[in-house]
């Protein structure tokens, strides 16, 4: 069974950069038929995508962020990792990290079909 | 950017009753449209991808229709576990991302 995990300071300080990682287990990041991504949900809010990568260490952003993130992959760790840049309390949030599909036979399988347990940074000073 | 909005807001259904809760989108995501269940303090699940087909081990109860940019997902007689916020996504326009709905509220009548 697939299981991802969410790991990362709890806090941080307004301006600075908020850093978590995920790390798969039950499964190989390297497969080539998914994506593994970051969404965050705002206390009491709605679900945002932050970005995805591919285990080959492409990357797409959501266009509102893509100037502050950074998502990499560590294929030997099996680990995926975010960055987000000078964080102001809107930042503060669950963030899951999450695997979705790519493309199969000309289907799309862009959902989100496995997720962490969710962690929650605050951005305070 | 895709925006989708979903309505209402709160739905108040009685246990045993139907509820059917919609998704727009601004412009046509064929049907790449997914459907997720979260209930409070968990991650989201998912429950419909491709408009209309359940994923693995979600209830038949369940059931999605839909596509371009309208879509519904009805659950056919609610249960105490349903009582839970529902979100919809599309995926039709990759890249440059996944957007998701605000989520509908089902609370207990």
């Amino acid at each position: 069974q697939l299981q991802l995990q969410e790991s990362g300071p709890g806090l941080v300080k307004p301006s600075e950069t908020l850093s978590l990682t995920c790390t798969v287990s039950g499964g190989s990041i390297s497969s080539s038929s998914y994506y593994w991504g970051w969404i965050r949900q705002p206390p009491g809010k709605g679900l945002e995508w932050i970005g995805s990568i591919y285990y080959s260490g492409s990357t797409y952003y959501n266009p509102s962020l893509k100037s502050r993130v950074t998502i990499s992959v560590d294929t030997s760790k099996n680990q995926f990792s975010l960055k987000l840049s000078s964080v102001t309390a809107a930042d503060t949030a669950v963030y899951y990290c999450a695997r979705h599909g790519g493309v199969r036979w000309l289907q799309l399988l862009y959902y989100f079909d496995y997720w962490g347990q969710g962690t929650l940074v605050t951005v305070s000073s | 950017e895709i925006v989708m909005t979903q309505s209402p807001a709160t739905l108040s259904v009685s246990p045993g009753e139907r509820a059917t809760l919609s998704c727009r989108a601004s412009q046509s995501v064929s049907s790449n449209l997914a459907w997720y269940q979260q209930k409070p303090g968990q991650a989201p699940r998912l429950l419909i991808y491709g408009a209309s087909t359940r994923a693995t081990g979600i209830p038949a109860r369940f059931s999605g229709s839909g596509s371009g940019t309208e879509f519904t997902l009805t659950i056919s007689s609610l249960q105490s576990e349903d009582f839970a916020v529902y979100y919809c996504q599309q995926y039709n326009n990759w890249p440059p991302g996944l957007t998701f709905g605000g989520g509908t509220k089902v609370e207990i009548k």
